[in-house]
């Protein structure tokens, strides 16, 4: 029934560690993206995939990488996990054609670096 | 200067109570507004769009004031469920669905 689904739900790991984060939606949505939530509730894009091709990336370290093997799945993975990327990171989708409407969100990854 | 402002509160009130919430916006290109709900550890969710000519939707009023590049969210008759961030949402081009959101600002509805 879900979504947007996106595992794990909580992640907690050493600094210099990699993680992956993957997002699934079964809505049949065409554009996927990854926002970062940080302590202050600021949420900033990301990446952006429509039909697995990148449309948005954001002044991200390279230490991060999102993959999308098909247009359901978007996957997010970090390379030597440093403090400061502790937050929560929501993946979401959006309806076709309407990109800037109704962006449905995953129910986020608490990720702690310590 | 932030891209989208909003007073991050919190805001206590009495159920009952009208409540309003103003947000700001910088890019006077900005083109589209929105109105999203963020319970406690939880998702964002839409709740409403903001249309120019403003709009309601039950309890729920949104106005635009392109002029002053300001947005605003009424509450009318609180509810104890309507406690919650609600986040300010403004996106700059219809093709590249980046949306930008402010901080939120938090209600709190008491008994």
């Amino acid at each position: 029934d879900t979504a947007v689904s996106q595992t794990p739900k909580y992640l907690v790991t050493q600094m210099g560690n990699d993680k992956s984060i993957k997002c699934e939606q079964n809505l049949g949505h065409d554009t996927m993206y990854w926002y970062k939530q940080d302590s202050k509730k600021f949420l900033k894009i990301m990446f952006s995939y429509n039909n697995k091709e990148l449309i948005i990336n954001e002044t991200v370290p390279n230490r991060f990488s999102p993959k999308s093997p098909d247009k359901a799945h978007l996957n997010l993975h970090i390379n030597s996990l440093e403090l400061g990327d502790s937050a929560v990171y929501f993946c979401a989708s959006s309806l076709p054609g309407q990109r800037n409407e109704k962006l449905f969100f995953g129910s986020g990854t608490q990720l702690s670096v310590l | 200067r932030k891209e989208v402002e909003q007073d991050p509160g919190p805001f206590n009130v009495p159920e009952g109570a009208t409540v309003a919430f103003n947000c700001t916006y910088s890019n006077s290109a900005s083109q589209s507004f929105f109105w999203y709900r963020q319970d406690c550890r939880k998702e964002p969710k839409l709740l409403m769009s903001v249309y120019s000519s403003g709009n309601e939707d039950g309890r729920f009023t949104a106005q635009l004031n392109r002029a002053s590049q300001y947005i605003s969210l009424l509450i009318r008759d609180s509810k104890l469920s309507d406690s919650a961030t609600y986040l300010c949402v403004v996106t700059i081009s219809s093709n590249t669905g980046k949306l930008i959101f402010g901080q939120g600002t938090t209600l709190q509805v008491k008994p």
